[in-house]
């Protein structure tokens, strides 16, 4: 098993739409989670942290089920801006040395 | 304000060649990793630096792969006798410390060996 995997995508969906992401990870001691966005021949770029209690930043909400090991990003209301690739990234160790780095998933918004 | 810069953006060498690339930090920023990320694929982890403290080693690939770096400043990556599977995105990336929790990246050396 993979110690992060996602989604396979591609997703494809119209604006407006509201598209979920999933991403599961191995290492059940992992401390700290995070999602980033990759656009097209582009350098990652941090989306948002993941809480245990959950966090939302406008149209984007992240969750945590440490239960089940996975983490989910909902994005409501889609921009054809918010076409990229999404990356799920764990840190098991806690002290954000080696992250761990899912293969992401690709969205595209369409008009 | 400055982010993280590399050079060169592109690179294109021949196979068996020596090639060295260079990142420069965000200044205070004291960790600093290198990544390599192939097509279509997901960030591979190669080496980290933390301050002057021993660097972690541990993603390199082959003794092929070394990197420097002096204090909290511009680091190098080297890879010598280039071959094909080389070829790749590397990415550089810089953190406030230890424990934080973004890693800002440069804009990668997309490295072609033919």
């Amino acid at each position: 098993r993979k110690e992060v995997e996602q989604d396979p995508g591609p997703f494809n969906v119209p604006e407006g739409a509201t598209v979920a992401f999933n991403c599961t990870y191995s290492n059940s001691a992992s401390q700290s989670f995070f999602w980033y966005r990759q656009d097209c021949r582009k350098e990652p770029k941090l989306l948002m942290s993941v809480y245990s209690s959950g966090n939302e930043d406008g149209r984007f909400t992240a969750q945590l089920n440490r239960a089940s090991q996975y983490i989910s990003l909902l994005i409501r209301d889609s921009k054809l801006s918010d076409s990229a690739t999404y990356l799920c990234v764990v840190n098991p160790a806690g002290n954000n040395r080696k992250l761990i780095w899912g293969l992401g998933t690709s969205l595209a918004v369409n008009p | 304000g400055a982010g993280v810069s590399q050079s060169p953006s592109n690179k294109v060498t021949e196979k068996g060649k020596d090639v060295e690339l260079r990142c420069d930090p965000i200044s205070g920023h004291t960790a600093l990793y290198w990544y390599r990320q192939r097509l279509g694929q997901g960030l591979e982890f190669l080496i980290y630096f933390q301050g002057n403290s021993a660097p972690d080693k541990s993603g390199l690939p082959s003794d092929r792969f070394s990197a420097e770096r002096t204090g909290e400043s511009v680091s190098t990556l080297t890879i010598q006798r280039t071959q094909q599977e080389d070829s790749a995105v590397y990415l550089c990336a810089n953190a406030v410390g230890a424990g934080a929790n973004e890693q800002f990246f440069g804009p990668g050396t997309r490295l072609t060996v033919l």
